[in-house]
């Protein structure tokens, strides 16, 4: 059964550091997604990308934050400039559509900022 | 504004016993429900969907779901408990009346079931 992938399973990183987060969604799957869930909170939504451009994301998707589509396979987040409360599971979501269609998880990125 | 409420933070419940984690959802127009499992170090995994039709819906390892409207409710069951049922839920909402498909997640239930 197909699953979406995400590396590293686990990130440490000093303050102010960029890092990246990759993802592989299911394959023939056209709607892609980045929640976080930070620990003992709940999962919140950060971006939605369709057609290799944003289509919806939240308040705490800042300037700080990127997504990219660098080829037909992954999908990134970068945080530019890391702080203590990026400190979070990263969850990587993909869907076929985007209307009623079931977004599918990964099994996350745990980011620690230090 | 969309919100997602999951009353409880465990519950409970004996292997064998019917089991309920409770939802209740707050959205502008007709939901698209969700719930999610999420055991640990791992994704969340689907379990089940309600978009439209029968309010009874079925997912997967005998999970079902019922939507009631005037509730605003989307309670999931199951009739007979296992152990490797023990794990964190989530209920999820999301309002395709402003053309979102975000996902909006209640806090999470813990469920324990005992031997």
């Amino acid at each position: 059964e197909p699953e979406v992938t995400q590396t590293p399973s686990h990130q440490v990183t000093q303050m102010g550091q960029e890092v990246i987060l990759r993802c592989v969604p299911i394959s023939n799957h056209l709607y892609f997604y980045w929640y976080r869930q930070i620990l003992g909170q709940k999962v919140e939504f950060l971006v939605s990308f369709y057609n290799n451009e944003i289509s919806e994301k939240s308040e705490i998707f800042d300037d700080q934050f990127s997504v990219e589509r660098p080829d037909g396979s992954n999908f990134t987040l970068k945080i530019r400039s890391t702080k203590l409360e990026d400190s979070a599971m990263y969850f990587c979501a993909s869907s076929e559509e985007g209307e009623s269609d079931t977004q599918y998880f990964g099994p996350g990125t745990r980011l620690t900022v230090l | 504004a969309q919100s997602v409420a999951q009353p409880e933070d465990q519950v409970n419940v004996a292997e064998g016993n019917p089991l309920t984690v409770k939802c209740t959802y707050s959205v502008s127009g007709n939901p698209y429900l969700f719930w999610y499992v999420q055991y640990p170090n791992r994704g969340l995994q689907f379990l089940l969907k309600y978009i439209t039709g029968d309010n009874l819906v079925k997912g997967s390892y005998g999970f079902e779901a019922e939507f009631n409207k005037s509730q605003t409710s989307f309670h999931l069951k199951k009739p007979s408990a296992l152990v490797s049922d023990s794990a964190l839920y989530f209920c999820a909402v999301r309002d395709p009346s402003g053309g979102y498909n975000k996902l909006i997640f209640g806090a999470g239930t813990r469920l324990a079931v005992h031997p």
